[in-house]
């Protein structure tokens, strides 16, 4: 296993477009998270996984963006009608069902999206 | 709500020279804590980890005590290298909230010969 995989790892694309990114987590993993990270700053949560469900939403992730994980293992990040301020590297992160106390996460290496 | 405050950088050290990060936390349960690591064009990388109080994570030399009485988690390093230079972040979770992770904002160290 390889770790978290992220594809495409850059896209650009025109204000209104829509974009998809791809998450693909270690295999034995039950829980996926999305992060978003802009220049200068750390990584903001935006959603989670247990498995196929969603159990929790930022309010950073507006109604235009929505995320699945319809068989439980790989993740799309969807975001339609792209606007400038949506440029920003978008992380995955993985892990196991988390044990009380511990949690550790591995994160995928990101897909820079710009958005001219 | 849970937040994680970090000293802000960037911070440039001679190599061999100590290293102090500063971080401090707000959390309402019991968080675990860590301390995260970007080089340069990689992704983000777990250097180190706290599960409780008074627990001291330690990794290539950095160490980090879990101070609940200061709600703090300073990383150290006795001695730096230049291959030390990267974005550091430090970051919690709680299991009782998701075990999404709270990032501080980074701190940028660069280490010149």
């Amino acid at each position: 296993d390889t770790g978290v995989s992220q594809d495409p790892r850059h896209k650009i694309t025109k204000r209104g477009q829509n974009v998809t990114f791809r998450c693909d987590p270690i295999s034995e993993h039950n829980r996926l998270y999305w992060y978003r990270q802009t220049l200068g700053q750390g990584p903001e949560f935006l959603t989670y996984f247990q498995n196929e469900a969603q159990l929790e939403k930022s309010r950073l992730l507006s109604d235009r963006f929505s995320a699945e994980r319809p068989k439980g293992s790989f993740s799309t990040l969807e975001i339609q009608r792209t606007e400038q301020g949506d440029s920003a590297m978008y992380l995955c992160a993985s892990s196991r069902l988390a044990e009380k106390d511990y949690n550790e996460q591995f994160f995928g290496p990101g897909t820079r999206l710009t958005v001219l | 709500g849970d937040s994680v405050t970090q000293m802000e950088g960037p911070v440039t050290l001679s190599e061999e020279a100590f290293l102090t990060i500063n971080c401090t936390y707000t959390a309402t349960g019991y968080p675990s804590l860590f301390w995260y690591v970007q080089y340069p064009g990689e992704g983000l990388q777990l250097l180190l980890k706290a599960t409780k109080a008074d627990d001291k994570g330690s990794n290539k030399g950095f160490e980090a005590t879990y101070r609940k009485e200061t709600t703090s988690f300073h990383l150290e390093k006795g001695s730096v290298q230049v291959s030390d230079s990267a974005v550091y972040f430090c970051a919690l979770s709680d299991w009782n909230t998701g075990n999404q992770f709270y990032f501080g904002t980074g701190t940028s160290l660069t280490v010149i010969p």
